[in-house]
């Protein structure tokens, strides 16, 4: 099947700082990807809709200038989460879509921020 | 948007078979998803049903009615790896754009714990 890594698995971070999250769809083109945040015990929350070459579509109550995200290539997205605060850390997942009804999902990136 | 409700948490025997629970309710309905998680990890896909009925997929299947909005997953001869979080996801139709790009959403999932 499709597979999707993310890079980095962890990374613990100080508050204020930024820090980027690979999302990479390795033997297949992904137009569109997506970005999840999940917090303990909880569901995968939508954060935004990655679409390759334009702007990205953010979900209600995700601030753009907070997670930037870029799509540069058909099998590369970004999430950038700037000036980090400890609410922040968090498990961030991406996906891409494949085919008519599935999605495949990274790893997930688990983010600390102290 | 939807409302999905799944059980928190639910214990169950090695051996043994589990039913999990979703329902649901959303304007316009195009398809329902189970995946798999376990814990740190990312989900994986389980089964999609778009009609009614029953899914069969090895030890897994998946059950839907559209009319009761309802599923279920049903897990048997279960193993202690089968201890995970499952996810239901629902896709509906307001406010896709021409031609798709639905995106489902999840419910809390529900904890499967197995013991020996």
């Amino acid at each position: 099947g499709a597979v999707v890594s993310q890079h980095p698995s962890r990374v613990i971070c100080k508050s204020g700082t930024s820090v980027k999250i690979e999302c990479r769809s390795l033997d297949f083109q992904a137009t569109t990807m997506f970005w999840y945040r999940q917090f303990p015990k909880q569901s995968l929350m939508l954060m935004a809709t990655s679409n390759e070459g334009s702007k990205a579509t953010y979900e209600q109550g995700v601030e753009k200038d907070k997670f930037l995200i870029n799509h540069a290539s058909l099998t590369l997205s970004t999430l950038t989460v700037t000036s980090a605060h400890p609410e922040d850390s968090s498990f961030y997942i991406c996906s891409a879509r494949g085919g008519v009804y599935e999605q495949y999902f990274g790893p997930g990136t688990r983010l600390t921020v102290t | 948007g939807q409302n999905i409700d799944q059980p928190t948490e639910m214990t169950a025997t090695e051996g043994a078979i589990v039913q999990i629970n979703c329902t649901y309710q959303t304007s316009g309905f195009n398809g329902l998803f189970w995946y798999q998680q376990h814990a740190g990890e990312a989900p994986t896909f389980l089964s999609y049903n778009v009609l009614d009925g029953l899914e069969e997929k090895g030890r897994f299947s998946s059950f839907l009615s559209r009319s009761k909005g309802y599923s279920y997953l049903l897990l048997k001869e279960l193993q202690m790896k089968d201890s995970a979080s499952y996810l239901c996801a629902v896709r509906d139709t307001v406010g896709a754009p021409p031609g798709g790009s639905y995106i489902p959403t999840f419910g809390r999932g529900t904890s499967l714990i197995v013991h020996p």
